[in-house]
């Protein structure tokens, strides 16, 4: 299973558009990538998934480069309400391992 | 949506005692259930897939003595710890896999396990 890195923690302001960045350099073919989000004592909530190029549901987007060897989740204007964790997942649509997360802080 | 219910959402027990915690999915099937443990500040750690019908899987280093897995039904899979100690007060979470494509997995809402 492809083994995922990613920021510790990122701070941004109310509004704006913030960028996470996966590293999963060991990605296979038959794997696609997953972000979740996760509030303190509930558990993970899913966000978007992608295989290739850009994804864009109401919530968020999904960057994909060609190489498929890192992707970015793009947070449109973030509100206080969008301090959480964020996790990238990858895999085949069976087990899945959690790496570390972003801790997200989003500032007044 | 699909809808995974975790009971309970907290437990309190005695160290040696045992403790239940269940999952069932509320609108659809599901043949296979995750099980993560996750401590204070950590990511979620995969403790252990159940399936109907059949064993549970669990991770290497995973005491299935100490956690037992039961896949009763298609909608409902349930983990007992059992002789709990301090050591196990952790936030446990299960999972349901993914119904389609963009549809993720759904996670029950977790239990808080305290064991004094």
């Amino acid at each position: 299973l492809a083994k995922t890195t990613q920021p510790i923690s990122m701070d941004s302001y109310e509004g704006q558009e913030v960028n996470i960045t996966c590293s999963h350099n060991n990605i296979a073919t038959n794997d696609y990538i997953t972000w979740y989000q996760q509030f303190p004592s509930q558990g993970p909530r899913f966000i978007i998934q992608g295989y290739k190029t850009k994804v864009t549901n109401e919530v968020a987007s999904l960057f994909i480069p060609a190489d498929r060897k890192s992707s970015t989740l793009s947070l449109p204007r973030v509100s206080l309400s969008d301090t959480a964790v964020y996790y990238c997942l990858v895999g085949d649509g069976n087990q899945f391992y959690f790496g570390t997360g972003t801790s997200l802080t989003v500032i007044p | 949506g699909a809808v995974v219910s975790q009971h309970p959402s907290r437990v309190i027990c005695k160290s040696g005692t045992s403790v239940k915690i269940e999952c069932r999915s509320l609108d659809f099937q599901a043949t296979t259930m995750f099980w993560y443990r996750q401590f204070p500040k950590q990511s979620l750690m995969l403790m252990a897939t159940s399936n109907e019908g059949s064993k549970a899987t669990y991770e290497q280093g995973v005491e299935k003595d100490k956690f037992l897995i039961n896949h009763a039904s298609l909608t409902l899979s349930t983990l007992t710890v059992t002789s709990a100690h301090p050591e196990d007060s952790s936030f446990y979470i299960c999972s349901a896999p993914p119904r389609g494509y963009d549809y993720g997995y759904t996670f029950g809402s977790g239990t808080r396990l305290t064991v004094v």
